[in-house]
């Protein structure tokens, strides 16, 4: 069973750029959360997305978005980036919002903004 | 609001020592725990989680965490480390509902041979 994949695992942009990243859950899982991670404020969560709706949102600008497919793929989105947006982010799916599903995590993509 | 922490940021052990990763959370209901660890380069593995039942929680890798709610707190351990333990560990907490998790700042653990 193929993991979940993150696409692309590099990115360099510049600031005032916008961005998007993909994730494939695991086949079957409706949820998928991201996290953000950087080694100044660790890991956080941004949003979490199941059936194609927001159902959680972590404290982050307006700037983060996200959106969710009916193959339960996802992306997220940084418009005009900045500086402070360089960090690996992370997706993890699962089956439900259950917390008793465990969460499986991709490998991540890193975002360098120069 | 719930928050984790890790009071050690590295700990260096020698290989086929103990290694115990202390987790304290604050929650104000039923928390849901986890240890995840993460290698270099890669995401985050579940190694274990506790929802209720049992204090002392069985995981993979040869891990296991004990519950103590008095204490807020959440240990990892393992009786004896291996090279390939070498990792950063991360403690989070959850709610019954949703998927999102508080993590700890992780602790980076460094294996001596």
């Amino acid at each position: 069973k193929a993991g979940v994949t993150q696409t692309p695992r590099y990115l360099i942009k510049t600031r005032g750029q916008q961005v998007t990243l993909s994730c494939s859950p695991i086949s079957g899982h409706r949820s998928v959360s991201w996290y953000q991670q950087t080694p100044g404020q660790g890991l956080q969560f941004l949003f979490e997305y199941f059936s194609e709706t927001q159902r959680n949102k972590g404290n982050f600008p307006g700037r983060f978005s996200g959106r969710q497919f009916s193959n339960s793929r996802s992306e997220m989105n940084v418009s005009t980036l900045e500086l402070g947006d360089s960090a690996l982010y992370l997706c993890a799916s699962s089956l439900t919002t259950d917390s008793n599903q465990p969460q499986h995590f991709g490998d991540g993509t890193r975002l360098s903004i120069l | 609001a719930q928050s984790v922490t890790q009071p050690d940021i590295h700990i260096t052990v020698s290989e086929g020592a103990s290694l115990e990763l202390r987790c304290n959370y604050s929650y104000g209901a039923t928390p849901y725990l986890f240890w995840y660890v993460q290698s270099p380069g890669q995401g985050l593995q579940l190694l274990l989680k506790y929802f209720s039942g049992d204090t002392l929680v069985q995981g993979i890798k040869g891990f296991e965490a004990e519950f103590k709610r008095s204490q807020s707190s959440f240990n990892l351990r393992k009786p004896s480390v291996h090279w390939s333990d070498a990792a950063e560990y991360f403690c989070a907490v959850g709610k019954a509902a949703g998927n999102k998790l508080t993590f700890g700042g992780g602790t980076r653990v460094l294996v001596k041979p």
